[in-house]
C-alpha cells in the first residue's frame, strides 16, 4: 500500500457545475477525513468517517457539500452548484483507531486542486 | 472556537543554523500535538508528534511541549535548503486536528 490516494489531482470546472472527488485511504486505517486548504491557510476540517459512519458533518461548509463512504473503504466528496469561492485544495487523510484509543496521526493524500471558473 | 496560532513568517536562516518554529494553542484540553511539513503545491507530511511535556528528538528535529504555557515548538538543527517549506502546527481536538496557518521557513545556502 502506497498511502492515501486521491483522484483527480486537478479539476477545472465552470461555476454552477457539480464535482465529485474520490479518496482511497491507507488500507488498514478505519478513519477518513476531508479537509480544505486555501492559499496561505492551514487545512480546514470538513468531515470525517469511522468505517462507514459519518461522525461529524456540521463543519461542512454548506449544504452544497456532501460526503459518503458507503462500504467503509473509499470516500467521495461532492460539491454541488460550485462557486468561485470553492476553489481550493481538497485534502483527504486517514488514521487508525486502535482498541486503546485514537491514533490521531493523520496521513494525507496528494489532494485535489479545484479551480472554479 | 479552538485556535492554533503561528507566525506566518517567512523565517529566514542560513544553511547549518538552527531554525526555531513556534506555535500556541487555545484549548487546554488538547492532548496531542503534531508538526507537518508542506512543500509548495504539495500536501502536508507528518514529521513530528509529541504528547507529553518536555522535548522529543528525532534526527535533526526536536519538538518541545509546554502544556502550562500552551506552547509547542519545533527546532530544526543543521538546517538545509531542502528544509525550506511551510511548517504547520496541529493540535488534537474532539477526533480531529486543528491546524495553524503555518510558518514559512527559508534556508539560504
Amino acid at each position: 500500500d502506497t498511502g492515501v490516494s486521491q483522484d483527480p489531482r486537478h479539476k477545472i470546472t465552470k461555476r454552477g457545475q457539480n464535482v465529485t472527488f474520490r479518496c482511497d485511504p491507507i488500507s488498514e486505517h478505519n478513519r477518513l477525513y476531508w479537509y480544505r486548504q486555501t492559499l496561505g491557510q492551514g487545512p480546514e476540517f470538513l468531515t470525517y468517517f469511522q468505517n462507514e459512519a459519518q461522525l461529524e458533518k456540521s463543519r461542512l461548509l454548506s449544504d452544497r457539500f456532501s460526503a459518503e463512504r458507503p462500504k467503509g473503504s473509499f470516500s467521495t466528496l461532492e460539491i454541488q452548484r460550485t462557486e468561485q469561492g470553492d476553489s481550493a485544495m481538497y485534502l483527504c487523510a486517514s488514521s487508525l483507531v486502535a482498541p486503546t484509543g485514537v491514533d490521531e496521526k493523520l496521513f494525507f493524500g496528494s489532494g485535489t486542486q479545484l479551480s472554479v471558473l | 472556537q479552538k485556535e492554533v496560532e503561528q507566525n506566518s513568517g517567512p523565517l529566514s536562516v542560513p544553511e547549518g543554523a538552527i531554525a526555531s518554529l513556534n506555535c500556541t494553542y487555545s484549548d487546554r484540553g488538547s492532548q496531542s500535538f503534531f508538526w507537518y511539513r508542506q512543500y509548495s503545491g504539495k500536501s502536508p507530511e507528518l514529521i513530528m508528534f509529541i504528547y507529553s511535556n518536555g522535548d522529543k528528538e528525532d534526527g535533526r528535529f526536536t519538538a518541545q511541549l509546554n502544556k502550562a504555557s500552551q506552547y509547542v515548538s519545533l527546532l530544526i538543527r543543521d538546517s538545509q535548503p531542502s528544509d525550506s517549506a511551510t511548517y504547520l502546527c496541529a493540535v488534537s481536538g474532539y477526533s480531529t486536528l486543528t491546524f495553524g496557518k503555518g510558518t514559512m521557513l527559508l534556508v539560504s545556502p
